[in-house]
């Protein structure tokens, strides 16, 4: 099967900017969530959507980050307007069900500068 | 920009031998435990899961052990290859969400 795609794979851009990132699922994964993973920790989880609903976005920085997932397949993450801290790597990923194997795409690798 | 901590705790081995990449995990209601493999330029990658109920897990090569008691994890990885070089990370989350919660990480390192 097709893996999770995200586009574009590198980002540069000037601080308070905007940018944004795009999400394809694999094809029936019902959940999809966004993750933010700064050079040399961890994936931190952003949002999580289930179809076209947020079921989690208690960690997104809601006054700059949006994210959207219309029709309950693509996604997109926005931030406006970035910041230095911003910069990473943002990591999209779907399962066909909560709680069930995560499937990550390849990132997005932004940098504000 | 700032500059984020990069140094990652990293685990050197030889190639053949086996490897032990351990977590502390910190909340005592996570029933549900993931290993991931990152190489550079990829997402995490699923190596093997455990739930809570088990305290050991074998898949190919590699074994999870979690003791719930002082919360930790273990991954073994038997005979070592220079393709398992990579940042390794552990990720609980609980039954009633499917958050996951990643740990730090430790880069492996295969020498030949």
């Amino acid at each position: 099967e097709a893996g999770v795609a995200q586009s574009p794979r590198y980002k540069i851009i000037e601080k308070r900017q905007s940018v944004a990132f795009w999400c394809n699922p694999i094809s029936g994964h019902a959940t999809l969530y966004w993750y933010q993973q700064i050079l040399g920790q961890g994936p931190k989880l952003l949002i999580q959507f289930q179809n076209n609903g947020v079921v989690d976005d208690s960690q997104l920085p809601k006054d700059r980050f949006s994210a959207e997932r219309l029709k309950g397949v693509d996604s997109t993450l926005k931030i406006q307007p970035a910041k230095l801290e911003d910069s990473a790597v943002y990591l999209c990923a779907s399962s066909f069900r909560p709680h069930g194997g995560y499937t990550f795409g390849s990132g997005t690798r932004l940098t504000v500068v | 920009g700032e500059s984020v901590g990069l140094h990652l705790p990293t685990l050197s081995v030889q190639e053949g031998d086996n490897s032990i990449i351990n977590c502390a995990y910190s909340n005592s209601a996570s029933d549900y435990f993931i290993w991931y493999k990152q190489e550079s330029g990829k997402g995490p990658q699923f190596i093997i899961d455990i739930r809570s109920n088990m305290d050991k897990r074998q898949g190919q090569r590699v074994t999870v052990l979690l003791n719930k008691t002082v919360k930790h994890l273990s991954l073994q990885i038997a005979a070592t290859q220079p393709g398992d070089s990579a940042v390794y990370f552990c990720a609980e989350t609980t039954g009633t969400a499917s958050k996951l919660t990643f740990g730090t990480g430790t880069r492996l390192q295969v020498t030949l």
